[in-house]
C-alpha cells in the first residue's frame, strides 16, 4: 500500500537554529514528491516538486532533497515567519490519475 | 490573477441538511479535486475529475456528491448521509496528463455541523 510518513509531528526552533523535516514514503513507482506549506486556516501553498533520487531544490531558506526512500526539507536559519505546517505528498504510478497521497504534516514553530 | 476560489469560507449546517461547497478556477486546468482535512490526519481525497462531465470517487466518497458541468467549476455537495461532516474542505486543480505536475489549492471551506 502506498504510504507517506512525516516526522517529527511538531518541531520548535529558536530563530536561526537550522533543522530538517523528514518525509519517508513507500510507493509503487514514484512520479513525483511534493512539499507544501500550510498556514492555519488556509489552503496548502506549493513549494517544491522532486522527481528522482539525488534531486535538490532550493527556495530562500528552504532546501528539499530526495532519495529512493525519503525526502528532507532543510530549513536554514529559520525566521518566525517560517512557522507553519509543512506537508509532504507523493504521486504514484497507479493508473492514469494524478492522485496525491499526503502525510500528516510537521508543525513548525520558530520563536524569536 | 489566476487562482482557485472557494466559497463560503465558513459554513454551518444543521443535521439532516445538504450543503454545497463552491470551487471555481481560472487556471484553465483540466483536473480538479476535493480533499477533506481533519486534525492529525493527512488530506484525504473525496472526489476528482479529470475532464468535464466525468468524475471518479476518491478514498472517502460516501456521503458526498459532485458535478463537473464546466471546466472552471467543481461543486461538492455534503449530504445528510455523511455522518461526520465537520472538517476543513480543500479544492485543488492541476493540468491533467502531465507527469508529476503539482496541484494548486484553494483557500478552503470550514464546515461545522451544529
Amino acid at each position: 500500500e502506498d504510504q507517506v510518513t512525516q516526522s517529527p509531528e511538531a518541531l520548535r526552533l529558536q530563530e536561526g537554529e537550522s533543522s530538517s523535516l523528514n518525509c519517508s514514503y513507500t510507493v509503487s513507482g514514484l512520479r513525483g514528491l511534493f512539499w507544501y506549506r500550510q498556514d492555519p486556516g488556509k489552503g496548502p501553498e506549493f513549494l517544491f516538486t522532486l522527481y528522482s533520487a539525488g534531486e535538490e531544490k532550493e527556495k530562500e531558506r528552504l532546501k528539499a532533497t530526495l532519495t529512493k526512500k525519503e525526502s528532507f526539507l532543510h530549513i536554514t536559519a529559520p525566521k518566525p515567519e517560517d512557522s507553519a505546517t509543512y506537508l509532504c505528498a507523493v504521486q504514484a504510478n497507479s493508473g492514469n490519475t494524478d492522485k496525491l497521497i499526503f502525510g500528516t504534516g510537521t508543525r513548525l514553530q520558530v520563536f524569536p | 490573477d489566476g487562482g482557485i476560489t472557494q466559497s463560503p469560507k465558513y459554513l454551518f449546517r444543521k443535521e439532516g441538511q445538504n450543503v454545497t461547497l463552491s470551487c471555481e478556477q481560472n487556471l484553465n486546468h483540466d483536473a480538479m479535486y476535493w480533499y477533506r482535512q481533519d486534525p492529525g490526519q493527512g488530506l484525504r481525497l473525496i472526489y476528482y475529475s479529470q475532464i468535464v462531465n466525468d468524475f471518479q470517487k476518491g478514498d472517502i466518497a460516501e456521503g458526498y456528491s459532485v458535478s463537473r458541468e464546466k471546466k472552471e467549476s467543481f461543486p461538492l455537495t455534503v449530504t445528510s448521509a455523511q455522518k461526520n461532516p465537520t472538517a476543513f474542505y480543500l479544492c485543488a486543480s492541476t493540468e491533467a496528463g502531465r507527469e508529476g505536475n503539482e496541484q494548486f489549492f484553494g483557500p478552503g471551506t470550514r464546515l461545522t455541523v451544529l
